[in-house]
């Protein structure tokens, strides 16, 4: 099984519609992150939370809403979707302290709003 | 400013042989780690190879190999061996992480096509 899971994994819908994408990890890490990936381009940061009370804005966090709702799940929240927020959505994880530090990605979200 | 420069936006090789991936970064943080990624046309971010600003020698992962200059601020992946299933985007990363903020900054990615 994967340790880094999306849901759903491609969703159209309108705009104006409200829609959630979910992240859950079976790696124990605390911290977890939201990125998009609009084509032709690297990632950029959404959101983060480094534990369930700690939720901090990223580079492009306006339009977004996060809810982590246990250490192991991270929702990410489009309030009213507009096509401008159609991209890949990346979930990712990551360990608190020493080493290196590693961010592990799921394998994305493909949202097309119309 | 933290800035991850690619400047490859594409690259081919023969199978067999090895490549190179460019990847220069701009940082005022006294200690910083680079990534390398790579993400097939399935989507997925996968993660290949670490190096941190402090580590003495580069990093090596089975054919991926970092070739770290800190003084030219270039952290190059080489693949050795490259076999057809590297052909994939690959993303050269940076963490940048201060009492307000952690994360990974990006670069735009190279496009690397290996052929028979």
């Amino acid at each position: 099984d994967a340790d880094v899971t999306q849901t759903p994994r491609n969703r159209i819908t309108k705009t104006g519609k409200r829609i959630m994408l979910e992240c859950s990890q079976t790696k124990g890490h605390d911290r977890m992150y939201w990125y998009r990936q609009d084509p032709g381009l690297g990632l950029q940061l959404i959101y983060y939370s480094f534990d369930v009370k700690d939720i901090n804005k990223g580079e492009i966090s306006d339009g977004y809403s996060v809810s982590r709702q246990a250490q192991a799940k991270f929702s990410l929240s489009l309030e009213s979707a507009i096509p401008n927020q159609t991209a890949l959505y990346f979930c990712a994880t990551a360990s608190r302290g020493g080493g290196t530090d590693t961010q592990y990605f799921g394998p994305g979200t493909r949202l097309t709003v119309l | 400013a933290q800035k991850i420069t690619q400047t490859q936006p594409g690259m081919f090789v023969q199978e067999k042989e090895a490549v190179t991936l460019d990847c220069t970064y701009d940082t005022s943080d006294p200690s910083y780690g680079l990534f390398w990624y790579k993400q097939p046309s399935s989507g997925e971010m996968i993660f290949l190879i670490y190096q941190g600003s402090y580590d003495q020698q580069n990093a090596t992962e089975g054919r991926y190999s970092l070739n770290f200059q800190k003084a030219r601020k270039s952290a190059n992946l080489v693949i050795s061996a490259s076999q057809l299933g590297d052909s994939a985007m690959y993303f050269c990363a940076m963490r940048h992480r201060s009492y307000n903020t952690d994360k990974l900054i990006f670069g735009t990615g190279t496009r690397l096509q290996v052929f028979p």
